[in-house]
């Protein structure tokens, strides 16, 4: 079965460094890779996406991911944190079959001291 | 447009009692999805539709959970009877995509955040 790792359930960045969460993936092709990014009280909203395109993909917010298909990991970096970053974040893997159910990581709560 | 919406946003219930939440999809998205977010066990897919029909509700927790979609712009989730462990924020996604070309990202509702005493 198809799984998404976060590692690191809790990260915390003074405002102005750097920001790296990480994700490892699963899937044995190459797969569709998403970061959402969620805020306190608030719905998932895309902050970006892979799809076998560049290796290096520029989100919103300054926020950009890539894709390392020997390492299967989609890490999700920011050269300098802002405090309005602090959020949760998740990754995700898009099926490998018919099936159109994203898989989700189990977040990575972002704080960000000033 | 305006996104997808949920009602009600908060739903404070007493145990036994039917919980209906409420979803419109984005006009024109042909996929709905179900989440279930809780601290415990995070974000947990509990059905989607494509097309209206149910496709994969194998993250449905019981018989008191069930979800239909009548038409292309509503759908609802009900729990009957409701318990405690049902306390969880439900989201609601839609996503747009062809057969040949699934396109994946989804689109969230800002949630119901459910509250079972």
């Amino acid at each position: 079965a198809q799984s998404v790792t976060q590692l690191g359930s809790h990260v915390s960045v003074s405002e102005g460094a750097l920001v790296l969460l990480r994700c490892n993936y699963s899937s044995s092709v190459p797969p569709y890779l998403f970061w959402y990014v969620q805020y306190p009280n608030q719905g998932l909203q895309l902050l970006l996406k892979y799809t076998s395109a560049a290796t290096l993909v520029k989100g919103i917010n300054g926020f950009e991911a890539e894709f390392k298909k020997s390492e299967t990991s989609f890490h999700l970096t920011k050269p300098s944190a802002h405090m309005s970053d602090a959020a949760e974040y998740f990754c995700a893997e898009a099926p490998d079959t018919g099936r159109r159910a994203l898989t989700f990581g189990s977040g990575t709560r972002l704080q960000v001291q000033p | 447009d305006a996104g997808v919406i949920q009602s009600p946003r908060h739903e404070v219930t007493e145990m036994g009692q039917e919980v209906t939440l409420r979803c419109k999809p984005i006009s024109g998205h042909n996929s709905l999805f179900w989440y279930r977010q809780t601290m415990m066990r995070g974000l947990e897919l509990l059905i989607y539709f494509n097309n209206n029909v149910p496709i994969d509700d194998s993250g449905m927790p019981e018989d008191r959970f069930s979800a239909k979609m009548p038409n292309a712009s509503f759908s609802t989730l009900k729990i009957q009877p409701s318990e405690p462990r049902d306390s969880a924020v439900y989201f609601c996604a839609s996503s747009l995509g062809a057969r040949d070309r699934p396109n994946y990202e989804q689109y969230f509702g800002p949630g119901t955040r459910l509250t079972v005493t």
